[in-house]
């Protein structure tokens, strides 16, 4: 079993359409927690972080679940330059772990 | 000019070559990290480095080996490269408190193919 798993999706969703990716993770000594954002054939950039009590950026919002070990990312009124794959990324002690990614495309 | 700059972008080689894949950085960061992406299963780490000459193994670091001679770079190589080793491959750096922070820069990746 993966150390973070994530739904791989294909998200297939109209412009303006909410939709939201889940993210599980099995290190409980896991200390902080992001989502990437990588486009076809590109390298990942950090879309944000994730806090425990909740944090919004836009028309992105991201939560963190300790407890449950579970972490969702929520975009509002998607646009079609949303279009990409969204990695859930778990950082331990010294290194990165990386989720296989959830894949959105969003249609006009 | 990108920050993190990968060598080769793309190769293609046969099975038991050799081969090296170069990253250097001008962001002045002290960590370095290699990962290959595969279809379906994410980055996985395959070394990384917090300081010149020091060397630690990630997820899958078995066939592969890493130098970290000089703060901008570090390389990752290949001895005797097998098919399972066709992947596209990552450098990353963050700064000294990037791991809190989740602040990987990726270079453009270099895409291997072992034939």
């Amino acid at each position: 079993r993966k150390e973070v798993e994530q739904d791989p999706g294909p998200f297939n969703v109209p412009e303006g359409a909410t939709v939201a990716f889940n993210c599980t993770y099995s290190n409980s000594a896991s200390q902080s927690f992001f989502w990437y954002r990588q486009d076809c054939r590109k390298e990942p950039k950090l879309l944000m972080s994730v806090y425990s009590s909740g944090n919004e950026d836009g028309r992105f919002t991201a939560q963190l679940n300790r407890a449950s070990q579970y972490i969702s990312l929520l975009i509002r009124d998607s646009k079609l330059s949303d279009s990409a794959t969204y990695l859930c990324v778990v950082n331990r002690v010294n290194d990165m772990r990386f989720g296989a990614g959830t894949r959105l495309t969003v249609k006009p | 000019d990108a920050d993190v700059t990968q060598t080769p972008r793309n190769r293609i080689t046969k099975t038991g070559k050799r081969i090296m894949l170069e990253c250097s950085q001008t962001k002045g960061h002290d960590r370095m990290y290699w990962y290959r992406q595969d279809p379906g299963l994410g980055l996985q780490l395959i070394y990384y480095s917090f300081d010149v000459k020091d060397i630690n193994k990630g997820e899958i670091s078995d066939g592969y080996s890493v130098s970290r001679q000089a703060q901008a770079k570090f390389s990752l190589s290949l001895e005797s490269a097998i098919p399972n080793q066709t992947a596209l491959y990552f450098c990353a750096t963050s700064d000294h408190g990037g791991g809190n922070t989740g602040e990987l820069f990726f270079g453009e990746g270099s895409r291997l193919t072992v034939l």
